[in-house]
């Protein structure tokens, strides 16, 4: 079946270091990823839509100058946190929709393990 | 802007119960409601997905339910297990999917 792979799995950087996340669809092209993010025993939040080729759609809430989203490839999403400060420790996953369809499966992807210190 | 609820919060019953946990949704027009499972530290499961044209889905211990009109959804855990312990999320599908914050699930040996 279709897999997304994330990467790092996991990662502590020190506070005010930026840190890159990678999603990468691996044997099928995703137009759209979506990129969420889980804190302790909360539920997951959606961040943004990332569009290849075009700027993400940020959630409300979210700082686009913070998480910054790109989507340069059919098959890989990253997500920048700059500026690292300790509360954006949290578990980020990301997900990727195959094809260009709105309607089409989507894959999630491990996830990744951000700890700031 | 679609919202998910997810009850009960928490539940915690004894090996060999039967259970249900619920999910409810805000807006109808949705593709599919999928359940997860999370375990602690650990990314998602799906466990069963049911399209928007469909009453219900099966697999094993597992069946869940999606009345699309009222936007309900059930899943039924038969005969729950002590490895059934984790947490159980619903997720509602549209253009993007939308999360319940979860029911932490314990079965007690």
């Amino acid at each position: 079946g279709a897999v997304v792979s994330q990467h790092p799995s996991r990662v502590i950087c020190k506070s005010g270091t930026s840190v890159k996340i990678e999603c990468r669809s691996l044997d099928f092209q995703a137009t759209t990823m979506f990129w969420y993010r889980q804190f302790p025993k909360q539920s997951l939040m959606l961040m943004a839509t990332s569009n290849e080729g075009s700027k993400a759609t940020y959630e409300q809430g979210v700082e686009k100058d913070k998480f910054l989203i790109n989507h340069a490839s059919l098959t890989l999403s990253t997500l920048t946190v700059t500026s690292a400060h300790p509360e954006d420790s949290s578990f980020y996953i990301c997900s990727a929709r195959e094809g260009s369809s709105a309607g089409n499966t989507i894959y999630f992807g491990e996830g990744s393990w951000l700890t700031v210190v | 802007k679609q919202e998910v609820t997810q009850i009960p919060a928490a539940l915690s019953v004894p090996e060999g119960e039967n259970l249900v946990l619920n999910c409810s949704f805000t807006d109808s027009a949705i593709y599919n409601l999928q359940w997860f499972r999370q375990d602690p530290g650990k990314g998602l499961t799906s466990l069963l997905l049911i399209q928007s044209s469909q009453r219900e889905q099966t697999s094993g211990r597992l069946n869940a339910s999606l009345d699309k009109s009222s936007g309900r959804s059930t899943l039924y855990i038969a005969a729950s297990q002590p490895g059934d312990s984790a947490t159980y999320l619903c997720a509602v599908r549209f253009n993007d999917m939308r999360f319940g914050a979860g029911t932490r699930l314990t079965v007690k040996p």
